[in-house]
């Protein structure tokens, strides 16, 4: 059974760089029927998607974050990761990894990132 | 890009049924909308597409048979009967657009509270 697991720092101070990696079990990064995606839910919020990104490392940003996404995938460690930069109290989620094939079938178990000084 | 709605919220009584609605902004009228369930502490899970001839693909796995979907204009509904206590959950609805499909939108998402 494919499994997805975040990890990275639970608190980012305002300005600085928010970085997640998501780890992948069970099944190869590198398939190449899908991409991987990231998504976020601000406490008490809905969901919003961030960007996914193919192993290639061809990628998909939401236009509301792409100048502050970056998006990157490591097939040796079977791994992708997420930074975000310039976060301000707004990007306090908890972030989600998902693999996605026509719709968001695999979702890890969530991290929460809080911005604060 | 599409904009989807959802009521912020819904109640049901044990047993009973239910339908949720996603409504799409104008003009995407044949747009598929993906359902995801989300139980309290957990992370969502895929429910099934649904788009106006119904349900697109397969079930997203241990969905029981109970859950179903229609699609009409606008609207894509997800329907619960003989809601059960685990049915109580944050459900999102979800939708592809732009180029390739590539890129999703989601709506606000609607707790579903068992009575």
């Amino acid at each position: 059974q494919l499994q997805l697991q975040e990890s990275g720092p639970g608190l980012v101070k305002p300005s600085e760089t928010l970085s997640l990696t998501c780890t992948v079990s069970g099944g190869s990064i590198s398939s190449n029927s899908f991409y991987w995606g990231w998504i976020r839910q601000p406490p008490g919020k809905g969901l919003e998607w961030i960007g996914s990104i193919y192993y290639s490392g061809r990628n998909h940003y939401n236009p509301s974050l792409k100048s502050r996404i970056t998006m990157s995938v490591d097939t040796s460690k079977n791994q992708f990761s997420l930074k975000l930069s310039s976060v301000t109290a707004a990007d306090t989620a908890v972030y989600y990894c998902a693999r996605r094939d026509f719709w968001f079938d695999f979702w890890g178990q969530g991290t929460l990132v809080t911005v604060s000084s | 890009q599409p904009v989807l709605t959802q009521p912020p919220s819904a109640s049901a009584s044990l047993g009973a049924s239910v339908t949720l609605t996603c409504t799409l902004s104008s003009g995407y009228s044949d747009y598929t909308v993906d359902w995801y369930q989300q139980r309290p502490r957990e992370g969502p899970r895929f429910v099934m597409r649904v788009g106006t001839g119904g349900i697109v693909g397969s079930k997203g796995d241990g969905i029981p048979d109970r859950f179903s979907v229609l699609g009409s204009g606008l609207n894509r509904y997800l329907t619960i009967k003989n809601i059960q206590e685990e049915d109580e959950s944050d459900y999102h609805c979800g939708a592809d657009h732009g180029s390739g499909n590539n890129f999703v939108v989601f709506g606000g998402g609607t707790k579903l509270t068992v009575l």
